[in-house]
């Protein structure tokens, strides 16, 4: 069973550009979540959708959004990059359909802005 | 809000050496993981804990959980190298987003 598909794996990006990341999730799962993983903060949660519906949100601001397509995969989206959005962004599908079920995580995207 | 604490923040141990890391959390929870994250790579699921006084064993690496004292331990038994890694508990209730520890960054050394 193939596992969280995330792309790309690593891209670098400058100031006031924007960044798209995919993530395909396990077959069969519905719930994707986004985090974002930084040394100094740690994992922090972004968004998390099921079923095309966006279900919970972190405290980001609106530069980040996300979006679910019928098949389930997702996409997050940052725009007007800033230095501190420099971070891995981690992808995880859940399979249950009540928030907060065993997350599955993606190799990760790791962003770099200049 | 639940906040989730764990400690210590950075463990070095000798191989063979037991230890164990402590997740705390500050409300009501009805389940809590641990997951391991090797250095540039993604998070492994570990164990999940769904009730009070649940114990679940991998190999070198014993959880538990005690939801009356809002505690899960982590116990490591005679350390190898190949669990060098960082350890995050996460906990859940009811329909909430799961909360993710700190992390505990453990070093094994020879």
């Amino acid at each position: 069973k193939a596992g969280v598909t995330q792309t790309p794996r690593y891209l670098i990006k400058t100031r006031g550009q924007q960044v798209t990341l995919s993530c395909s999730p396990i077959s069969g799962h519905r719930s994707v979540s986004w985090y974002q993983q930084t040394p100094g903060q740690g994992l922090q949660f972004l968004f998390e959708y099921f079923s095309e519906t966006q279900r919970n949100k972190g405290n980001f601001p609106g530069r980040f959004s996300g979006r679910q397509f019928s098949n389930s995969r997702s996409e997050m989206n940052v725009s007007t990059l800033e230095l501190g959005d420099s971070a891995l962004y981690l992808c995880a599908s859940s399979a249950g359909q009540y928030i907060g079920g065993e997350l599955f995580f993606g190799e990760g995207s790791r962003l770099t802005v200049l | 809000e639940l906040k989730v604490e764990q400690n210590p923040l950075f463990l070095s141990m000798q191989e063979g050496k037991n230890y164990t890391i402590y997740c705390n959390y500050s409300t009501t929870s009805d389940r809590l993981y641990w997951y391991r994250q090797d250095p540039g790579k993604s998070l492994e699921s570990l164990f999940v804990l769904l009730s009070n006084g649940a114990v679940k064993q991998e190999g070198r690496l014993m959880a538990s959980l005690d939801t009356k004292a809002r505690l899960s331990t982590l116990h490591i038994t005679a350390a190898v190298h190949d669990l060098s890694a960082t350890y995050f508990c996460a906990v859940g209730f009811g329909n909430e987003k799961l909360t993710f520890g700190t992390g505990t960054r453990l070093t094994i050394i020879p």
